[in-house]
């Protein structure tokens, strides 16, 4: 499909697990972006790229969080030593313009839903 | 830094009737907003945006919004609602600034349920 995908959709881990969550942009797609969302709040930044270049990771919120983008498309967040508090939806989002401009418009992937045991 | 504040976190509406979903924001700087939906178990979809020029912005299945930039308000109205308009809606703020991050900045959410 022509949309941004995420997998997997739904993923429990125990607590102390490490886990990996995998975006697909939409083709061609510059930026891309990580958003926590915890239940019954907005979404909250997390890490953005623009192509392969990490520019801002500073909503990742320690340092068991780390997210690449290597060959400027296909990005992975992963965490570390999962918590508790670490369970919500995770968002990945691309959008067809860089910092040099235009309206930041993105398009969203389903999310992936993490709960942590 | 931006803020973004929906005043409303739950608005119950008959069908057919009009609603309002108000969203404030502050910035320092010149700002994009957007307004996306999230149905149950979906992705959030964009609504309708601002980005310059008119001040009233049309969006998809019947939504519109206004920019008060006196007011610093965005909210989005839709004269006429349906029960499949019942989901969760976002008011969003990005920096319009080239060369700034393209992070958006979120509110809280409104919860529109649409009631027969």
């Amino acid at each position: 499909g022509a949309g941004v995908s995420q997998s997997p959709r739904y993923k429990v881990a125990k607590r102390g697990q490490d886990v990996a969550l995998r975006c697909d942009p939409i083709s061609g797609h510059v930026s891309l972006f990580w958003y926590q969302q915890a239940l019954g709040q907005g979404p909250e930044f997390l890490t953005y790229f623009q192509n392969e270049a990490q520019l801002d990771k500073s909503g990742l919120p320690s340092d068991r969080f780390f997210a690449e983008r290597p060959e400027g498309s296909v990005s992975t967040l992963k965490i570390q030593r999962t918590q508790q508090e670490d369970s919500a939806v995770y968002l990945c989002a691309s959008s067809s313009r860089g910092l040099a401009g235009g309206d930041n418009e993105q398009f969203f992937g389903p999310g992936t839903r993490l709960t942590v045991l | 830094a931006q803020s973004v504040t929906q005043l409303d976190s739950q608005v119950p509406v008959f069908e057919e009737a009009p609603v309002e979903l108000r969203c404030n924001y502050s910035s320092s700087v010149s700002v994009y907003l957007f307004w996306y939906v999230q149905y149950p178990n979906q992705g959030l979809q964009l609504l309708l945006k601002y980005l310059s020029g008119s001040t009233l912005v049309k969006g998809i299945n019947g939504f519109e919004a206004e920019f008060n930039k006196s007011q610093t308000s965005f909210h989005l109205r839709k004269p006429s609602v349906h029960i499949s308009d019942t989901a969760e809606y976002f008011c969003a703020v990005g920096m319009a600034k080239t060369g700034n991050n393209r992070k958006l900045i979120w509110g809280l959410g409104t919860s529109l349920a649409v009631n027969p």
